[in-house]
């Protein structure tokens, strides 16, 4: 039973265009949302979060935007620069551990 | 400050054989995580340990067990090893878990 969704297995964007990265999730008791970055052959690294209370949280390039009547969120990168390019996890917490997603891979084109 | 350590960074078992992997926390963290990415089904949660106890454990047989040492650092142990555990084991450790995980390079075990 998958309780975060990434749907998108991959996506490609030009740089310095917006990446906009979704996220659904089943469970409507996950106190936070996070998002992860992950390179070949490294851990993942946290980037983002926002607490369930929240419907917006900015970081730099990075805003993530929780939509909770539709069970939603999404990460905008912008602009989004070649270091971009990696696997993002989308993540949920609830009862002491993360629950994370199969990921989606960003392509940032030159 | 050092990150979250892993070792060893490949480890190459045959089926039925026991692997051990292990984790040191960043300094202060008192909490290790420990995750299983296999091919195509993202982080799965395999186990919690806090202050040397086992808190929680995903949906894992227990087969996957582990403990934790009194300065905080990690085993994981997978007996009977089959060849669907070859995967990346992450381990991480937090502070505060609304702040993120900080992740290990993770183990990469391979059984043949």
């Amino acid at each position: 039973d998958q309780q975060v969704k990434q749907n998108s297995p991959s996506l490609s964007v030009q740089e310095g265009r917006i990446s906009i990265l979704n996220c659904d999730y089943t469970n409507s008791m996950f106190d936070y949302f996070l998002w992860y970055k992950k390179y070949p052959a490294e851990g993942p690294t946290f980037l983002i979060s926002i607490s369930s209370i929240k419907d917006k949280n900015e970081d730099g390039r990075f805003t993530v935007f929780l939509n909770k009547s539709a069970k939603h969120l999404s990460l905008h990168i912008v602009p989004s620069q070649p270091g971009d390019s990696a696997v993002y996890f989308c993540a949920a917490y609830r009862d002491d551990k993360i629950i994370f997603g199969k990921g989606t891979r960003l392509h940032i084109l030159p | 400050e050092a990150g979250v350590t892993q070792s060893p960074t490949h480890l190459i078992k045959t089926r039925g054989q026991q692997a051990t992997l292990r984790c040191s926390p960043i300094s202060g963290h008192t909490s290790v995580y420990w995750y299983q990415q296999a091919l195509g089904l993202g982080l799965q949660f395999l186990l919690w340990y806090d202050e040397g106890e086992e808190r929680n454990r995903g949906n894992f047989p227990p087969r996957f067990s582990g403990r934790q040492f009194p300065n905080y650092s990690s085993e994981l142990n997978v007996n009977a090893l089959e060849l669907e555990d070859s995967a990346l084991y992450l381990c991480a450790s937090s502070s505060l878990v609304y702040h993120g995980y900080t992740f290990g390079s993770g183990t990469r075990l391979t059984v043949v």
